[in-house]
C-alpha cells in the first residue's frame, strides 16, 4: 500500500534554513506528482508547493515563493522542501501527499504522509 | 487567487444525523474540488475528488455535489468516527486553495 514518511522536521532559528524529505513507496514514484502541504498550529491547511512526475513544472504557494524549493529524486523514491529565510509563520505541521492519478487524468491527492513538524523560533 | 469558503466554520450534530457542509469558490472551478476529513493529530484522509467522486475505500456515507462555483459534503447517518474537521479544495488552477475548515461536533 502506498505510504509516504517525512522527516527532517525540527527547530530553526528566523533567518535559517531546512530540508524536508518524503521517502514514498507502495507506487511508482516516477509516475505521480508530489505536494507539500502545511498547518499552522491550531489552524487550517495550506498548500505550499507541487512537483510533476518528472520535476519539469514547479508551483509554489505566494507566501513561500522565492524561498522554498520543491524538487525530487526518482531513483530514490524522495520528494524534498528545501526551506530558506524561515520565519515565524513558517512554524507547521508539514505534510506530503500524493497526487491522485486513478487513470490518464489527475486530480487533487489521494495519499498523506503522516506529517513533519517544524518549528521557527529563536 | 481563487478563494474557498466553507460554511459553517463549525455544525453540531447528533449520531444518526444527515449533515450538509457547503463551500464556495469565489470563481467557476468547473468539477475540481476536493473535500478531505482530518481528526485531532493526524493527516488528512482524503474523501471525494471531481466534486462527486469517492476515494477508494470511502463509505458510501459520504456524498459531494455540485460544479462551477457551489459544492456541497453531505455525510449522512453520522457516526461517533465521523466527528472531526472538513475542508473543501479547489485544485482548478494554482495555487491550489483549502477552504478554512469546518469543525463537525458531537451535540
Amino acid at each position: 500500500q502506498v505510504q509516504l514518511v517525512e522527516s527532517g522536521g525540527g527547530v530553526v532559528q528566523p533567518g535559517g534554513s531546512l530540508r524536508l524529505s518524503c521517502t514514498a513507496s507502495g507506487f511508482i514514484f516516477s509516475n505521480f506528482g508530489m505536494n507539500w502541504v502545511r498547518q499552522a498550529p491550531g489552524k487550517g491547511l495550506e498548500w505550499v508547493a507541487f512537483i510533476r512526475n518528472d520535476g519539469s513544472n514547479k508551483y509554489y504557494a505566494d507566501s513561500v515563493r522565492g524561498r522554498f524549493t520543491i524538487s525530487r529524486d526518482n531513483s530514490q523514491n524522495t520528494v524534498y522542501l528545501q526551506m530558506n529565510s524561515l520565519r515565524t509563520e513558517d512554524t507547521a505541521v508539514y505534510f506530503c501527499a500524493k497526487r491522485h492519478c486513478p487513470n490518464t487524468t489527475c486530480y487533487s491527492v489521494d495519499s498523506w504522509g503522516q506529517g513533519t513538524l517544524l518549528t521557527v523560533s529563536s | 487567487d481563487i478563494q474557498m469558503t466553507q460554511s459553517p466554520s463549525s455544525l453540531s450534530a447528533s449520531v444518526g444525523d444527515r449533515v450538509t457542509i457547503t463551500c464556495r469558490a469565489s470563481q467557476g472551478i468547473s468539477n475540481s474540488l476536493a473535500w478531505f476529513q482530518q481528526k485531532p493529530g493526524k493527516a488528512p484522509k482524503s474523501l471525494i475528488y471531481a466534486a462527486s467522486s469517492l476515494q477508494s475505500g470511502v463509505p458510501s456515507k459520504f456524498s459531494g455535489s455540485g460544479s462551477g462555483t457551489d459544492f456541497t459534503l453531505t455525510i449522512s447517518s453520522l457516526q461517533p468516527e465521523d466527528f472531526a474537521t472538513y475542508y473543501c479544495q479547489q485544485y482548478y488552477s494554482y495555487p491550489i486553495t483549502f477552504g478554512q475548515g469546518t469543525r463537525l461536533e458531537i451535540k
